[in-house]
């Protein structure tokens, strides 16, 4: 199975800031990648899919880069409703597999 | 609008089975891969099963390989996860997840709420 590593595990951010989050693959996913945001007790909320395609009504503050094995989600200005945990995940192969998460906490 | 809604969860023994339901609307349901994705407490999401549109093909996670089975009737706009042999890491929010787009095996855009299946004695 595709592993992937998200880096951090978490982090604490202040609103306002530009933040970085990555994601790798053990093994190349082309471009095969999505973002996902999740709120606690809510479904996961797709960001961005084929590495840097936005989903339809996601904010332009948000942005994904990367092909091969390196990914990264970018939120461009922090704004209080982006605090949540970040995932994410390979479809490259029909057995998918998700990151562990990135919390991203209120400094 | 676009609707999927989980049911069946509930509180199972060990070595118990369940059968999940997510009942689709709002569009295609026959034109679509559909899959099941699981969260523990506390922990992250795990992809669990998917399903061609037609049911000819299934992929599962290896974990479950063996006990789960999804399946899925398109007269009735349903998808199904029939579990077996439960354990306790199998403990989690079952989420039932549609594609981006029909015709392909891509990543979920709509997710139902979710039904909560615990496994304990």
């Amino acid at each position: 199975a595709i592993r992937m590593t998200q880096s951090p595990s978490s982090f604490s951010a202040s609103t306002g800031d530009r933040v970085t989050i990555t994601c790798r693959a053990s093994q190349g996913i082309s471009s095969y990648l999505a973002w996902y945001q999740q709120k606690p007790g809510k479904a996961p909320k797709l960001l961005i899919y084929a590495a840097s395609t936005l989903q339809s009504g996601v904010p332009s503050r948000f942005s994904g880069s990367g092909s091969g094995t390196d990914f990264t989600l970018t939120i461009s200005c922090l704004q209080s409703e982006d605090f949540a945990t970040y995932y994410c995940q390979q479809y490259y192969s029909y057995s998918w597999t998700f990151g562990q998460g990135t919390k991203v906490e209120i400094k | 609008e676009v609707q999927l809604v989980e049911s069946g969860g509930g509180l199972v023994q060990p070595g118990g089975s369940l059968r999940l339901s997510c009942a689709a609307s709002g569009f295609t349901f026959s034109s679509y891969w559909m899959s099941w994705v699981r969260q523990a407490p506390g922990k992250g999401l795990e992809w669990v099963a998917n399903i061609k549109q037609d049911g000819s093909e299934k992929y599962y996670v290896d974990s479950v390989k063996g006990r789960f089975t999804i399946s899925r009737d398109n007269a009735k706009n349903s998808l199904y996860l029939q579990m077996n042999s439960l354990r306790a890491e199998d403990t989690a929010v079952y989420y039932c997840a549609r594609p981006l787009f029909g015709g392909v095996i891509v990543t979920p855009d709509c997710w139902g709420q979710g039904t909560l299946v615990t496994v304990s004695s």
